[in-house]
């Protein structure tokens, strides 16, 4: 497909428990955003890469949040120990970079539920 | 700080304009965005305008904006039930560090025949 995708869809894990959520930018996007959406809200920024580098990693919420992009295209988003408050819908965008480098355009998501 | 606020919700007739309104703080905003998102939908990039714009139409949506009183405001013209989603409103400033998006709380349209 040409959009973002986002694997799995939904996530049901035991608090406690690692996951990985896997992002897959449209081809070619050098940027990449983590977003998470927790329920009634907007989204709110996780982390930014350009290329393989995390360039802004300031809304990560906390050491349990790690996210790599290792070759440049696809991201995993790492969550330790999880806790209850960790559920939300997680947001995956990437932008062309250079001259429209300001349209960000996002994946359906994976809904992460902790129990 | 960067806050951006908009009201919960909005109701309309089929056939009627639609106004949705958003306030922002942060004076550097470069960039402002409409998304709309349908139930268990991603975020669909609607318009957005740059900051020295003070309006940009694009087929039936127009965005206002009023960088004095930082005011943005998206207009749906002739309004349909498939336009029943929540837009959420975001502002943005670019640096080097990339192109962070701050989003509202959303506001609820619902189209009403």
């Amino acid at each position: 497909g040409a959009g973002v995708s986002q694997t799995p869809s939904n996530k049901v894990t035991e608090k406690g428990k690692y996951v990985e959520l896997r992002c897959d930018p449209i081809s070619g996007h050098t940027a990449l955003y983590w977003y998470r959406q927790s329920l009634g809200q907007g989204p709110e920024f996780l982390i930014y890469f350009q290329g393989t580098g995390a360039a802004d990693d300031s809304g990560l919420p906390n050491d349990r949040f790690f996210a790599v992009r290792p070759e440049g295209s696809v991201s995993t988003l790492k969550i330790q120990r999880t806790e209850r408050g960790d559920s939300a819908v997680y947001l995956c965008a990437s932008s062309p970079g250079g001259s429209t480098s300001y349209e960000q355009y996002f994946g359906p998501g994976t809904r992460l539920t902790v129990t | 700080g960067e806050d951006v606020e908009q009201s919960l919700f909005l109701s309309v007739r089929e056939g009627d304009s639609s106004v949705i309104n958003c306030t922002y703080t942060d004076s550097s905003s470069t960039y402002l965005y409409w998304y709309k998102q349908e139930p268990g939908a991603g975020l669909q990039l609607l318009t957005y305008i740059f900051s020295n714009m003070d309006m940009k139409q694009d087929q039936r949506l127009t965005v206002l904006l009023n960088k004095k009183d930082k005011h943005l405001s998206l207009r749906i013209a002739d309004t349909q039930t498939g336009d029943s989603a929540i837009y959420f409103c975001a502002e943005t400033i670019l640096t080097g560090g990339g192109n962070k998006l701050t989003f509202g709380t959303g506001t609820q349209l619902k189209v009403e025949l």
